[in-house]
Order: structure tokens, then sequence, then C-alpha cells
């Protein structure tokens, strides 16, 4: 069980580029979740995904785009970077998504943004 | 808006110096209350979900409790090894499982 895995594990953009972020997990749960980390402002939530077939904004999600692929996969796109997305981003699932529900982190991915 | 404080921002402790670390929330309808420990470079790690005011969850030197606007994280005589950054996060009644994070507790314990 890998639980929460996360391509690639580091990435160097310059402004204006696309890229997509990977994110999978074995747990066979129905929701999943993109969250950045910043220097003192904590982790926050970008896109999640209920379930299959839904996506929706968190709050912070201008500049980005997502896709639930199947129940497995829920990828993140940037489709022109800019240095204000250098951060590390964090992918997450949970069972049904309900509230109350813990959520499980992958390990991470670095985006530098020049 | 659902809101986490935690503090304090650092703490320093000596191997065996028992403390504990304060998360305050203001959501509406609290569904759950997590506590996560997270090393430089890694991912969130899972360490306890409170759901009611009393609720207490034990897990080697930690011990999360529970009230109706706070939880503490207690560190019995703790290890270097402890050393790492506790998040708090709450998830709120209209959230829908979206968790709201504090900012964390950085936590170094020295030999």
């Amino acid at each position: 069980n890998a639980g929460v895995t996360q391509t690639p594990k580091f990435q160097v953009l310059k402004t204006g580029q696309s890229m997509t972020l990977q994110c999978a997990q074995d747990m066979n749960h129905n929701s999943m979740y993109w969250y950045r980390q910043d220097p003192g402002m904590g982790l926050r939530l970008i896109y999640y995904s209920a379930s299959e077939g839904t996506t929706d904004k968190g709050e912070v999600p201008n500049g980005y785009n997502v896709s639930r692929l199947n129940k497995r996969e829920f990828s993140l796109r940037l489709e022109s970077a800019a240095p204000s997305q250098t951060s590390v981003y964090f992918c997450a699932s949970s069972g049904t998504g309900t509230g109350g529900e813990t959520q499980y982190f992958g390990p991470g991915t670095r985006l530098l943004v020049l | 808006e659902d809101q986490v404080t935690q503090s304090p921002e650092a703490l320093r402790l000596q191997e065996g110096e028992s403390s504990s670390l304060n998360c305050s929330y203001t959501v509406s309808g609290l569904r759950g209350l997590f506590w996560y420990r997270q090393d430089p470079g890694k991912g969130p790690e899972f360490l306890f979900t409170l759901y009611s005011a009393g609720e207490e969850k034990e897990k080697e030197r930690l011990k999360a409790t529970l009230t109706k606007k706070e939880s503490f994280l207690h560190i019995t005589a703790p290890k270097p090894e402890d050393s790492a950054t506790y998040l708090c996060a709450a998830a709120g009644g209209t959230s829908y499982g979206k968790l709201t994070f504090g900012q964390g507790t950085i936590l170094t314990v020295h030999p």
C-alpha cells in the first residue's frame, strides 16, 4: 500500500510555462484534495473533488485547474506559471469527504517558478 | 469563516521536559479536529482525530485533548526524535470535508 503518491517531487519552471502535477491514491478513497503550503500561511486548499466526476474550488483556486481522471487520480494544472505559484503542493485523500474524516497526505511536489 | 490558531509558533524543550501545544479554533459545528506531524521536506503525517469535547487520544508520548474552543497536544518526556512541526486542522459543519489548518508549532527537543 503506497497511500498517496505525487509526481514530480521537484520542478523548476519559467514564468509562463505550464505543467501538470500528478496525484494517485490506492486507498479506494472517494475524495481528493490539492493544497499549497507557504511559509507563514499554513496549508491552504486549492481545489477538491468530493467524488469521481466532481470538482470544486477551495480557498485559493486562481491560476489552477484540476481533473479527476478516475477514482484513483487527481491532477493539478498550472496553465501559465507565475512566481507567486512557487510553493510546496500536497495532494490528500479521504474516505467519503463528508466531514470529520481523516485526510491522508502525499509527500509533496516542490515547485519553483523563476 | 472558520479559523484555527496555534501557539506557540516555536517551542524548544530539553529531552524529558514535558509541555503542551495549543490549538484554538472557531468553527461552526465542529465535525473533527485533527493533529498532524510534519518533518522537514515531507508531507503531513496523521496523528489523531478528535470529534467531541472531552475526548482524549494517546499515542506513545503524545496525548491529544479537546474542549469546545481548544485542543491541546501534550508531549510527555519528549525525545529528540519528536522534533517536528505539529499541525492542527478543523473540519466545520458546512465544510464537507475541507480542512482549515493552523500555521503549526515547530517543536525542537534538545538532547
